[in-house]
């Protein structure tokens, strides 16, 4: 267990729709990535938050957003969702900005259908 | 950006052999190199790093070695078990003053009996 919360485990919806993916950090760190792993794709980082604010930003597309809050808890918005939006949605945690140690938490498997 | 190359895809030993997995990067300003495991529908497990201030790192049957002049880092692992089967990334910062990692495309190592 890496102290790396991440909710729901699995989530199935339609084309169209929006989705909402929730991450706690591991207590301490102030850093939280998004990743996004599919079988054509790979693991992409998609965004990084430090300390509540946007620092760096990866292969997101703009109908993918997110943000941290002041408790450090992410939460990952996906919307008009499209079936190549299928895949396993991780959110990682480090104590700080660089080159520190990522703990991945367990993912969302996100169907859809 | 970063770019992060991986070989081989797939690597199969017999037990007890070693395993050697390679990557190459791009970005010269990368100084800080991680490797992760995953098992199938897991999370990544970070199982060594290396920083740029050291040519080799050992921790008990792994190792990574990084040689920035030509730009490429391995992982070896000796006394391979079956336990080690899982696939194998490779990852470097992607740069711009934060931390999101780029990853390679990944090795499938499998461990025969």
């Amino acid at each position: 267990d890496s102290g790396v919360t991440q909710t729901p485990k699995h989530l199935i919806t339609a084309t169209g729709q929006r989705v909402t993916l929730r991450c706690s950090p591991r207590s301490g760190d102030l850093s939280v990535y998004w990743y996004q792993q599919s079988l054509d794709q790979g693991l992409q980082f998609l965004i990084q938050y430090y300390n509540g604010e946007e620092r760096a930003k990866g292969n997101i597309l703009e109908r993918f957003s997110a943000q941290q809050f002041p408790d450090l808890h992410s939460e990952l918005n996906l919307s008009s969702l499209e079936l190549g939006d299928s895949a396993l949605y991780f959110c990682a945690s480090s104590v700080g900005l660089i080159q520190d140690t990522q703990y991945f938490g367990p993912g969302t498997r996100l169907t859809v259908l | 950006g970063e770019n992060v190359e991986q070989h081989p895809s797939t690597l199969s030993v017999q037990e007890g052999d070693s395993a050697v997995i390679k990557c190459t990067y791009s970005d010269s300003a990368s100084n800080y190199f991680p490797w992760y495991k995953q098992e199938l529908g897991k999370r990544p497990q970070l199982i060594i790093d290396i920083r740029s201030n050291v040519g080799e790192k050992k921790d008990q049957r792994i190792a990574v070695t990084l040689n920035k002049t030509a730009k490429h880092f391995s992982l070896h692992i000796t006394e391979t078990q079956p336990e080690d089967s899982a696939v194998y990334f490779c990852a470097a910062p992607s740069g711009g003053g934060a931390d999101g990692l780029t990853f390679g495309k990944g090795t499938h190592l499998i461990i025969q009996p």
